[in-house]
């Protein structure tokens, strides 16, 4: 099983700033990983798949990169309604995995 | 607009069984492979179970393997998970998700989710 570490576990900033979130991932998944977005009460929502892409109707503050084994989540200046939790998600093998979830609060 | 609506979840006790079902609109149902993805409470996600499109492929997690099995109806646009032998740990809020394609193991649109409570 292909385990997703994300870190930090909270990250603590102020609209405006700029949020960098990580996931690694235990063997190479080359571009096979995704990112989530969950506010509380509610169902998850795809921010990026394939790495990079962004998913329909999503704002171009959110940008994805990286392959292999080391992805990054990057909002470029936070709005009030980006304060959630953050997932990464990975198809490259059986069983899909997600990692246990960055939370970005407001400082 | 595309809807998924949960619907089974209830309060088990343990060792007892559960039929979670999903129904589909606003796609062209047989075209996307379709997954359940469940949250314990206060806790991060998990990745139960996907089915292909056409039925033929399954696939679940250690986790419940051999205790939980999926199936769909096309000719009804629903997904489903049968849920036997229930443990205390299978407590969780059930989502239905949809692949965003044929193969394509991302999960762009949700249900509402449906809440399983496993006790005694």
């Amino acid at each position: 099983e292909i385990v997703l570490t994300q870190s930090p576990a909270t990250l603590s900033l102020s609209p405006g700033e700029r949020a960098t979130l990580s996931c690694r991932a235990s063997q190479s998944v080359s571009s096979f990983l995704a990112w989530y977005q969950q506010k509380p009460g509610q169902a998850p929502t795809l921010l990026i798949y394939a790495a990079s892409n962004r998913a329909t109707g999503i704002p171009a503050r959110f940008s994805g990169s990286g392959s292999g084994t080391d992805f990054t989540l990057t909002i470029s200046s936070l709005e009030p309604e980006d304060f959630a939790l953050y997932y990464c998600q990975q198809r490259s093998n059986w069983p899909l995995t997600f990692g246990g979830g960055t939370k970005v609060e407001t400082k | 607009d595309v809807q998924l609506l949960e619907s089974g979840g209830g309060l088990v006790q343990p060792g007892g069984s559960l039929r979670l079902s999903c129904a589909a609109s606003g796609i062209t149902f047989s075209n996307y492979d379709m997954n359940w993805v469940r949250q314990a409470p206060g806790q991060g996600l998990e990745w139960v179970s996907a089915i292909s499109g056409g039925g033929g492929s399954t696939y679940y997690a250690d986790s419940v393997k051999g205790r939980f099995t999926i199936s769909r109806d096309n000719s009804k646009n629903t997904l489903f998970l049968q849920m036997n032998s229930l443990r205390a740990e299978d407590t969780a809020v059930y989502y239905c998700a949809k692949s965003k394609g044929l193969s394509w193991y991302y999960f762009d649109y949700w249900g509402q989710g449906t809440l399983v409570t496993v006790s005694s």
